[in-house]
């Protein structure tokens, strides 16, 4: 089955920086990329998405870039603020006639400091 | 409108009690999804309903484990026998299905405590 490598577990920076989040993944038929943010006691919330034929999607002071060749993607934050802070979640679709069904990474805690 | 909802929100059992766990989709949505997500800890995947299509029940950690669906709306996951171990806040997800249509929508979760 799929397997789902995300990195760093935890991540601390001050507001203003960014923040850079990466997922590797091992099926060469998953085409689709979402990330996901979880506030403490609350639901996960869709924030940006990538599907494989694109190399970069752009949301305000969100982005996501696929390396497929590479077998990676990466969540990158810009002007981190308090309100960022929350838990982060990569994730891959099965590919081929599972698609939709998503294995996700162990999460990143990301703390921004005032 | 609507979002996906789930109950109940908390519930306590004893151990070896049976328990259900319900979600209602988002009107219209195909697919299906539970996950468990332990505390401090990603989401498992658990099982996937998917129109009429026989469900992918690869997900489930045991055969105390079982999952229905009523057609394309609401889902009930049950526990039997359940363990300490079954603790967790289960979460349901619904999306449209088909291809192109991937984005899952999460209900709150059911927190589950096994005493």
């Amino acid at each position: 089955g799929e397997n789902v490598e995300q990195h760093p577990s935890t991540l601390s920076v001050q507001e203003g920086d960014s923040a850079v989040i990466k997922c590797t993944y091992s099926d060469s038929a998953s085409n689709y990329f979402p990330w996901y943010k979880q506030e403490l006691g609350k639901r996960p919330q869709l924030i940006i998405d990538i599907r494989s034929n694109v190399g970069e999607k752009k949301d305000q002071r969100i982005a996501v870039t696929l390396n497929k060749t590479a077998k990676h993607f990466s969540l990158h934050i810009t002007e981190t603020q308090p309100e960022d802070s929350a838990v982060y979640f990569c994730a891959v679709d099965a590919g081929g006639t599972s698609y939709g069904k998503l294995t996700f990474g162990q999460g990143t805690i990301l703390t921004v400091h005032p | 409108g609507a979002g996906v909802s789930q109950s109940p929100s908390n519930k306590v059992t004893e151990k070896g009690k049976d328990v259900e766990l319900r979600c209602d989709p988002i009107s219209g949505h195909t697919a299906l999804y539970w996950y468990r997500q332990r505390l401090g800890q990603g989401l498992e995947f658990l099982i996937y309903f998917q129109g009429n299509s026989a469900p992918d029940k690869s997900g489930l950690p045991s055969d105390r484990f079982s999952a229905e669906r009523t057609g394309e709306s609401v889902s009930t996951l049950t526990i039997q026998r359940t363990q300490q171990e079954d603790s967790a806040v289960y979460l349901c997800a619904s999306s449209l299905g088909g291809s192109g249509s991937y984005e899952q929508y999460f209900g709150p979760g059911t927190r589950l405590t096994v005493t």
